[in-house]
């Protein structure tokens, strides 16, 4: 089955940092670009990141460019996402989604993980 | 950035209705990168239609997606009990950042 499981959520005071995980299983991992995406409390989704299948190439919305970093281990099977200075508007549940299509990164997110909580707050 | 915006905020439809969302562009979106998502409470989103009109693996065919350019629809033909949910459609691929519409709730009239 293929599957996205994140982890590293938690509560983290503002201008703290958290890194969360994605672990991949039932595909080629390495074969795939990889998104991260996140939905504050009661609203709606927002892109934030992508990294493509090797990892030599990353992008990031504006909102998040220069505190977040996207990375991923594709020995590990892993993705992650270290966030740093994190503010009260980044408390959201953040989800990693993979791309339908290998190789590419244009494309719709056809497997999502069941997210992780984070929490910003003092 | 593509702003996506999705009309209406709230569906109220009645089992066996059909339903019928909107997604407008602020500017062209190609058909390849036009996606659709469903999301139920306390679920992640999942993928209902890719490219505009092609449906994802195992998504049944009372669903289907239509348009190009600037405006596109997400037709639900006979609502079932569990189509009552919360529906976004996003840019996918035109350009960075992706982005998504601010979502359609459908709920039970």
């Amino acid at each position: 089955e293929v599957q996205l499981l994140e982890s590293g959520g938690g509560l983290v005071q503002p201008g703290g940092s958290l890194r969360l995980s994605c672990a991949a299983s039932g595909f080629t991992f390495s074969s795939f670009a990889i998104n991260w995406v996140r939905q504050a409390p009661g609203k709606g989704l927002e892109w934030i990141s992508t990294i493509n299948s090797s990892g030599g190439s990353t992008y990031y919305a504006d909102s998040v460019k220069g505190r977040f970093t996207i990375s991923r281990d594709n020995s590990k099977n892993t993705l992650y996402l270290q966030m740093n200075s994190l503010r009260a508007e980044d408390t959201a549940v953040y989800y990693c989604a993979k791309f339908l299509v290998r190789g590419l990164i244009r494309d719709a997110f056809d497997i999502w993980g069941q997210g992780t909580m984070v929490t910003v707050s003092s | 950035e593509i702003v996506l915006t999705q009309s209406p905020g709230t569906l109220s439809l009645s089992p066996g209705e059909r339903a019928t969302l909107s997604c407008r562009a602020s500017q062209s979106v190609s058909s390849s990168y036009l996606a659709w998502y469903q999301q139920k409470p306390g679920q992640a989103p999942r993928l209902l239609i890719y490219g505009a009109s092609s449906r994802a693996t195992g998504i049944p065919d009372r669903f289907s997606g239509s348009g190009s350019g600037t405006d596109f629809t997400l037709t639900i033909s006979r609502l079932e009990p569990e189509d009552f949910a919360v529906y976004y459609c996003q840019q996918c691929g035109s350009s960075f950042p992706f982005t998504f519409g601010g979502g359609t709730k459908v709920e039970i009239k």
